[in-house]
């Protein structure tokens, strides 16, 4: 099976600004997790989508939000950029259900100039 | 919510020896603890994982081991290879569906 993919690889963006950042799960995975991975906070959970619905959401402000398709595709969206917001963003996938294996993409890395 | 603390930060071991990384949870209804490894520029991957009815479980050269009690987890590398170099993560989950918090990450170094 294809693995888990991410587009794009790389953004660069400016302050105020938005993005959509999008992946897409290996093929039958119903489970599509978000991370921010910074140098000195490492992997901090954003939320996790099953079935187009948010079924686990960390302490990430309202900035950053996130939606699944009925094909388990998902897109991550950040709107009014912060310098702070700079950082490598992973998703990863699991079949769902219950507590999975995750299988991670290869990041969007985002800079906020 | 949960809490895992993960050392040392930094390990250098020299080609053979073994490597120990350490993490400690907070929340006791934890019941999943994969381990990931991340080279540089690359995605992490899973290499191990312990469900909470295990105490242990070895892979060839890699172990984890869990103390429920104690809460608190451990990864074992025998034998280290320059290949082994990298950061490892641990995790760990409760509840239903995919939350994970992870540890802050070990960079190892094997030296040849």
């Amino acid at each position: 099976k294809a693995g888990v993919t991410q587009t794009p690889r790389y953004l660069i963006k400016t302050r105020g600004q938005q993005v959509t950042l999008s992946c897409s799960p290996i093929s039958g995975h119903r489970s599509v997790s978000w991370y921010q991975q910074t140098p000195g906070q490492g992997l901090q959970f954003l939320f996790e989508y099953f079935s187009e619905t948010q079924r686990n959401k960390g302490n990430f402000p309202g900035r950053f939000s996130g939606r699944q398709f009925s094909n388990s595709r998902s897109e991550m969206n950040v709107s009014t950029l912060e310098l702070g917001d700079s950082a490598l963003y992973l998703c990863a996938s699991s079949p769902g259900g219950g507590v999975d294996t995750q299988y991670f993409g290869p990041g969007t890395r985002l800079t906020v100039l | 919510g949960e809490n895992v603390e993960q050392h040392p930060s930094t390990l250098s071991v020299q080609e053979g020896d073994s490597a120990v990384i350490k993490c400690t949870y907070s929340d006791s209804a934890s019941n999943y603890f994969p381990w990931y490894k991340q080279e540089l520029g690359k995605r992490p991957q899973l290499i191990i994982d312990i469900r909470s009815n295990v105490g242990e479980k070895k892979d060839q050269r890699i172990a984890v081991t869990l103390n429920k009690t104690a809460k608190h987890f451990s990864l074992h590398i025998t034998e280290t290879q320059p290949e082994d170099s990298a950061v490892y993560f641990c995790a760990a989950s409760i509840r239903t569906g995919n939350q994970f918090y992870f540890g802050t990450g070990t960079s190892l170094t094997v030296i040849p």
